[in-house]
């Protein structure tokens, strides 16, 4: 069973901020978040992890709540394609990483 | 950097037959992994390699499933017989040695379909 709650789909205007929400309920407190994003017929790819404070770089910024219960990906400027599957999950050291079924980001022209 | 490299890209068996799936990790990658993704679903771990031998293969359906990684680089995974309910992709992924991160690295996958 997955971990973490996402919803199934999301739309967002092109050039417009992508947020992506995630749910880590069962969360501990060595657990770190990642997020992934799968573009049609091509493998998962890394994005961002983070474990208490905001991270950033060159794809996007991860904002997690005090609580750490719940996390946001956000795609400062989304272009077509950011369309894709993207992946949220929680994990502690070199435990195995296992994904849920996503968000569908779809990007409007 | 080279990709993970994965072959074939696609492949049309009919049940009861066999398959097998190579995979290319990148140089210098010593942990490799197998996932299987079936349409709608997120990817599943079947087996994970560090360098030539295997960490966990808990979830590798033992009797119709078999995977090596000879010499602690290129990894095979066969399918022999085939069921319906095995078309899928198979995902190869590969990972420096554990520092911190659970970065992977995935090849573009090969899909299996059944007949």
């Amino acid at each position: 069973d997955a971990k973490t709650t996402q919803p199934p789909s999301m739309d967002c205007a092109e050039g417009r901020a992508a947020n992506l929400p995630c749910n880590h309920s069962t969360i501990s407190g060595n657990e770190y978040v990642y997020w992934y994003r799968q573009i049609h017929s091509q493998g998962p790819q890394y994005i961002i992890h983070g474990l208490k404070n905001n991270e950033t770089n060159e794809m996007a910024s991860l904002i997690i709540t005090e609580d750490r219960k719940s996390s946001t990906l956000i795609l400062p400027h989304a272009t077509l394609r950011d369309t894709a599957v993207y992946y949220c999950t929680d994990i502690f050291g070199n435990e195995k990483l296992t994904f849920g079924t996503g968000t569908r980001l779809t990007i409007i022209p | 950097e080279a990709g993970v490299a994965q072959s074939p890209r696609y492949k049309i068996i009919e049940k009861r037959q066999s398959v097998a799936f190579w995979c290319n990790p990148i140089s210098g990658h010593a942990t490799l992994y197998w996932y299987q993704q079936i349409l709608g679903q997120g990817p599943k771990l079947l087996i994970q390699f560090q360098n030539n031998g295997v960490v966990d293969d808990s979830q590798l359906p033992k009797d119709r499933f078999s995977a090596e990684r000879l010499k602690g680089v290129d990894s095979t995974l066969k399918i022999q017989p085939a069921k319906l309910e095995d078309s899928a992709v198979y995902l190869c992924a590969s990972q420096l040695q554990y520092s911190g991160a659970n970065v992977l690295t995935f090849g573009a996958g090969s899909r299996l379909t059944v007949l």
